[in-house]
């Protein structure tokens, strides 16, 4: 069975930097064809993709959020961790850690979500 | 790379049936059959309903049913119920992100 959590901060204020950690069970990591990822969205808004890792250490980012996000893994811990620098209000929304395998396009498995937001 | 597009909202009575249309480009939609749906209760994390265009993972009702043609795919719901009711999003493999998925922009489906 397949889990994943996001845990972080609940409220960050401007300019700081959020680091969100995905714990994650019923999977590994380090098999072929697994990604775990991150995705977000404001309230009453669409889903965005911000990043995905995957067991052979490849990365994705989203091109307008690049700059900003770095995400890595731990594979003994069977964790993932987002960072996003200069937070902006903007950014105040949910946060889901997901599961994907690449060449499926699909995510499959999703963690219950995390709110977070962004103000002073 | 653009948000696919859904119509914000589409309604019916229980028991009907309803469509909900996902509109891309040859860059995604159109090009690939990696177009799945995602299904949204209030406060809760979306649910995969539909993967690659028309399949159904395990436990999904028979009820929903996805197609495609051209750059716009659709998903359909028969014998509407209260319990569909929900935000549904598709989304699409696309070549135009290193992510190589896009969403939808989202639409509200109420059962009258």
């Amino acid at each position: 069975q397949i889990t994943l959590k996001e845990s972080g901060p609940t409220l960050v204020k401007p300019t700081q930097t959020l680091t969100l950690t995905c714990t994650f069970s019923g999977f590994s990591l380090s098999t072929s064809g697994v990604g775990v990822g991150w995705i977000r969205q404001p309230p009453g808004k669409a889903l965005e993709w911000l990043a995905l890792i995957y067991w052979d250490d490849d990365m994705d980012y989203s091109p307008s959020l690049k700059s900003r996000l770095t995400i890595t893994k731990d594979t003994s811990k069977n964790q993932v961790v987002l960072t996003m620098t200069n937070m902006d209000p903007v950014d105040t929304g949910t946060y889901y850690c997901v599961h994907r395998r690449k060449y499926d396009y699909h995510v499959d498995y999703w963690g219950q979500g995390t709110l977070v937001t962004v103000s002073s | 790379q653009s948000a696919l597009t859904q119509p914000a909202s589409v309604s019916g009575s229980p028991g009907q049936s309803i469509t909900i249309s996902c509109t891309g480009t040859r860059s995604d939609v159109g090009g690939y059959n990696y177009v799945s749906w995602y299904q949204q209760h209030p406060g809760k994390a979306p649910k995969l309903m539909i993967y690659e265009v028309s399949n159904r993972p395990s436990g999904v009702s028979n009820r929903f049913s996805g197609s495609k043609s051209g750059n716009t795919a659709s998903l359909t719901i028969s014998g509407l119920q209260a319990e569909d009711e929900a935000d549904y999003y598709c989304s699409s493999y696309t070549i135009s992100s290193t992510l190589e998925t896009v969403f939808g922009t989202g639409t509200k489906v109420t059962v009258l």
